[in-house]
């Protein structure tokens, strides 16, 4: 099946700056990668998604990359505010198939 | 109110006892998943179903079973062959099918082994 890492495990950064979370899935034929934010005793939420046909998905503050040469995508979050920090989870999967694996998580903590 | 709804939210289980946690779904969905989430590990699959009467096992199935007997519903059994069940279990659905979508999430059961 699927594999995928993500990295870093944990990322602090200051108000008002940028943070950059990478993940790389092993199964070239993956063709759909969501984020997905879980703040502390809540469910996880899609933030926002990429599919293979495109390189790149903005929503306000929030990008996402994808290089299919590479295998690796990355989640942007720009002009970070208090209540981005949460825990941030890629994921991969693909048509016709329903086993979405996940990274391991990125602890994201924005000091104010 | 649409959703995916768990139950109960929190379960203790003596060790070498079997226990089910309920998933439901009203969304019409076609997919539901059964993660394991573990502190700095992520979400790892044990189950998955993508139509009624069919699942698939996913990264972590040894000691757990699950039945798709209806479309809205997919629970799971942790049995006591499980040698380390204390965790937090999220049940999840999407629409799935030819192109994979959003999956939502339900809010999770954290099962406790006494």
């Amino acid at each position: 099946g699927e594999n995928v890492e993500q990295h870093p495990s944990t990322l602090s950064v200051q108000e008002g700056d940028s943070a950059v979370i990478k993940c790389t899935y092993s199964d070239s034929a993956s063709n759909y990668f969501p984020w997905y934010k879980q703040e502390l005793g809540k469910r996880p939420q899609l933030i926002i998604d990429i599919r293979s046909n495109v390189g790149e998905k903005k929503d306000q503050r929030i990008a996402v990359t994808l290089n299919k040469t590479a295998k690796h995508f990355s989640l942007h979050i720009t002009e970070t505010q208090p209540e981005d920090s949460a825990v941030y989870f890629c994921a991969a999967s693909m048509s016709f198939h329903s086993d979405m694996r996940f990274g391991a998580g990125t602890r994201l903590t924005v000091k104010p | 109110d649409g959703g995916i709804t768990q139950s109960p939210k929190y379960l203790f289980r003596k060790e070498g006892q079997n226990v089910t946690l309920s998933c439901e779904q009203n969304l019409n969905h076609d997919a539901m998943y059964w993660y394991r989430q573990d502190p700095g590990q992520g979400l790892r699959l044990i189950y998955y179903s993508q139509i009624v009467n069919d699942f698939q096992k996913g990264d972590i199935a040894e000691g757990y079973s699950v039945s798709r007997e209806k479309k809205e519903s997919f629970p799971l059994t942790v049995t006591s062959a499980q040698k380390n069940p204390t965790a937090f279990y999220l049940c999840a659905s999407s629409i799935g099918g030819r192109q994979n979508t959003e999956a939502f999430f339900g809010q999770g059961t954290r099962l406790t082994v006494v």
